[in-house]
């Protein structure tokens, strides 16, 4: 296992397009987590799956974000008819549900909404 | 979480020690604290956690203050390559293991 990837690494879209990102957790990891960065701020944390469950969700995810973890293996990230404020870095990390575990970030995708 | 405080920026040598402090005077009892960084271009990753003791690893040490207000890490001899920002976190044990970011310490390491 050569740990958390996401796809794809890069993407550039129309404002209103909707876009889909992958990430593929380390296999035995039953916690899932999406992020997001923006330039010069720490990650924010969008949402959270325990297995196939989704547990948590921030504020910050507004009605266009939606994300699945159909089989409680890897999970998709969706944003719907995007906005220019939607550009960011959204980062995947994974876990195990033992407590004080360390998470494992993928290198995230970069999306650019023109 | 408890909200952490940390410089914005250091500076060390190259093959010199770093103390990277943080200040988190209000985390609770069972809060751990954290430590992530995050490379030029790479997801963060994971560096030291501890809950009272110091603690110490294969990349840095952790120390922690009697009170728990404070902690440091320490970075025992600098590279270039630990050049990144770093982000402490008090954490809650019972959380569901997100982790809630601030805007960390940018560390610049000299040759």
């Amino acid at each position: 296992d050569t740990g958390v990837s996401q796809n794809p690494r890069h993407k550039i879209t129309k404002r209103g397009q909707n876009v889909t990102f992958r990430c593929d957790p380390i296999s035995e990891h039953n916690r899932l987590y999406w992020y997001r960065q923006t330039l010069g701020q720490g990650p924010e944390f969008l949402t959270y799956f325990q297995n196939e469950a989704q547990l948590e969700k921030s504020r910050l995810l507004s009605d266009r974000f939606s994300a699945e973890r159909p089989k409680g293996s890897f999970s998709t990230l969706e944003i719907q008819r995007t906005e220019q404020g939607d550009s960011a870095m959204y980062l995947c990390a994974s876990s195990l549900s033992t407590e004080n575990t360390e998470a494992f970030f993928g290198q995230g995708t970069r999306l650019t909404v023109v | 979480d408890a909200k952490t405080t940390q410089p914005n920026s250091m500076e060390s040598n190259e093959e010199e020690p770093v103390h990277l402090p943080c200040n988190h005077s209000t985390i609770s009892g069972t809060d751990y604290i954290h430590w992530y960084r995050q490379l030029p271009s790479q997801g963060p990753e994971y560096v030291i956690h501890g809950l009272t003791s110091n603690v110490n690893n294969r990349m840095a040490s952790l120390a922690i203050a009697e009170d728990r207000k404070s902690s440091t890490l320490i970075l025992h001899r600098a590279t270039l390559r630990d050049a990144a920002v770093y982000y402490c976190i008090a954490q809650q044990a019972s959380n569901t293991g997100k982790l809630i970011f601030g805007q960390g310490t940018t560390l610049q390491v000299k040759p």
